[in-house]
């Protein structure tokens, strides 16, 4: 299975700053998925990264908020823009295969003060 | 929004029963996949179960999956301590959505030693 590395593992961050996540998978990869785990909730999708092309964004989720890179099929980062105290939570970048078990990252516990 | 139900939210039990979670989930899937996520870290993923398959064995866990109830379970037997934490199941509808995961709400299990 995939071994992926994500940075920071968390960070507290004044309102209004933007901060960009870093995702790192020890082999290509087609696919990549950025998830919001809000506090005592669920996950959820924010969008797919796909290598040469924009990212696929989910309901509720938009670009201007949430920028993605995918420079090559190692790598993306997910940028929170503009935090507020609502955009506290755990963020989540993972692999997929398809029928494939899906591997997670350890994920980076956000904080906006 | 989830797709997904699990009950119960909660469940707490001694050390060397079973824990049983279940899953439910609305749209037809090509795999579901159970994950356990320790203090809020990241997830490590247990066991996929394919939308032709009835059940699957995995050491002390075995999952079972009923598409005309759109249904799953995890059975966890003989629990130990180390088991506590959150359960979730998340299904992956396939064909130009595969990889995205919808994740239920979770379980949260707690084993007393």
């Amino acid at each position: 299975s995939a071994v992926i590395s994500q940075k920071p593992s968390r960070d507290i961050c004044q309102r209004g700053t933007s901060l960009t996540i870093q995702c790192q998978v020890d082999s290509q990869v087609t696919m990549m998925f950025w998830y919001r785990q809000q506090p005592g909730q669920s996950l959820t999708l924010i969008a797919t990264a796909n290598q040469g092309s924009e990212a696929t964004y989910e309901s509720g989720f938009v670009i201007d908020k949430f920028p993605i890179s995918r420079p090559n099929l190692t790598f993306s980062t997910l940028t929170v823009s503009n935090m507020s105290p609502e955009d506290s939570s755990i963020y989540l970048c993972s692999v997929g295969y398809s029928n494939q078990p899906q591997h997670f990252g350890d994920g980076t516990r956000l904080s906006i003060l | 929004s989830q797709q997904g139900e699990e009950d119960p939210q909660a469940l707490s039990i001694q050390e060397g029963e079973n824990a049983t979670m279940n899953c439910s989930y609305k749209t037809s899937i090509n795999n579901l996949q159970w994950y356990r996520q320790n203090s809020g870290r990241g997830l490590v993923h247990l066991i996929l179960i394919r939308s032709n398959e009835r059940e699957k064995h995995s050491g002390r866990l075995r999952v079972t999956l009923d598409t005309s109830k759109k249904s799953s379970s995890l059975l966890i037997t003989a629990s130990r301590a180390a088991d506590t934490a959150s359960y979730f199941c998340a299904t992956d509808a396939g064909g130009t959505s595969y990889g995205k995961l919808t994740f239920g709400q979770g379980t949260i299990l707690t084993v007393h030693p």
